[in-house]
């Protein structure tokens, strides 16, 4: 299957500064990739739809402002969560469906980076 | 809105033996799939199994099988010889188009 990367692994940061967590598809295109957000003993959480080339599509309830996505290749997209606050302490992690349509209905995801907001 | 739903939020077995995960979903499409994502303490979402659901054989992964029905739109999941490393966090999941949704998870146990 891919091989996707997150960067950082494990960040912490201070109330009131910014964060940005790579997403990376080393084997393959893909236009679209996924960002979901999972507390502790929950399932997985969809925030965004990151689309190369186009604006996220984010789901009810994410704040755009906060949670920006930056899809610039169709090997990395970004996630940025400005302003954090203790609340956004949380593991994040991306999924990456590749552009090869034989594997379109399957997500491929990365590690997970988990963010503690001091 | 589709919806999955995981009734059990903690499973045991012990080693050796079978295990039974249940899911269920709400959709009213025709053309979907459905997964099996396995998530262990390194929190690395492991795919497991999928099925199509224009396939009416159920899909079979070594000692993963899942049971499809259709119609009761029920998605089970049988673990055979249960081993302690398939001891993991598991998610029913569901995709329509672009949209994946997944359920609450089952906390399952290997005992040994």
């Amino acid at each position: 299957g891919a091989v996707v990367s997150q960067h950082p692994s494990w960040v912490i940061c201070k109330s009131g500064t910014s964060v940005k967590i790579e997403c990376r598809s080393l084997d393959f295109q893909a236009t679209t990739m996924f960002w979901y957000r999972q507390f502790p003993k929950q399932s997985l959480m969809l925030m965004a739809t990151s689309n190369e080339g186009s604006k996220a599509t984010y789901e009810q309830g994410v704040e755009k402002d906060k949670f920006l996505i930056n899809h610039a290749s169709l090997t990395l997209s970004t996630l940025t969560v400005t302003s954090a606050h203790p609340e956004d302490s949380s593991f994040y992690i991306c999924s990456v469906i590749p552009s090869a349509a034989i594997l379109y209905n399957e997500q491929f995801f990365g590690p997970g980076t988990r963010l503690t907001v001091l | 809105a589709q919806t999955v739903t995981q009734s059990q939020p903690e499973m045991s077995v012990q080693e050796a033996e079978t295990v039974t995960l249940s899911c269920t979903y709400d959709t009213s499409e025709s053309d979907y799939y459905l997964f099996w994502y396995k998530q262990p303490p390194s929190r690395q979402m492991i795919l497991v199994i999928r099925q199509e659901a224009y396939k009416q054989q159920n899909a079979t992964e070594n000692r993963f099988s899942v049971n499809f029905q259709k119609a009761a739109k029920s998605f089970s999941l049988k673990i055979s010889d249960s081993q302690l490393g398939d001891a993991a966090m598991y998610f029913c999941a569901y995709k329509g188009g672009q949209n994946f949704v997944f359920g609450p998870g089952t906390r399952l146990s290997v005992l040994p």
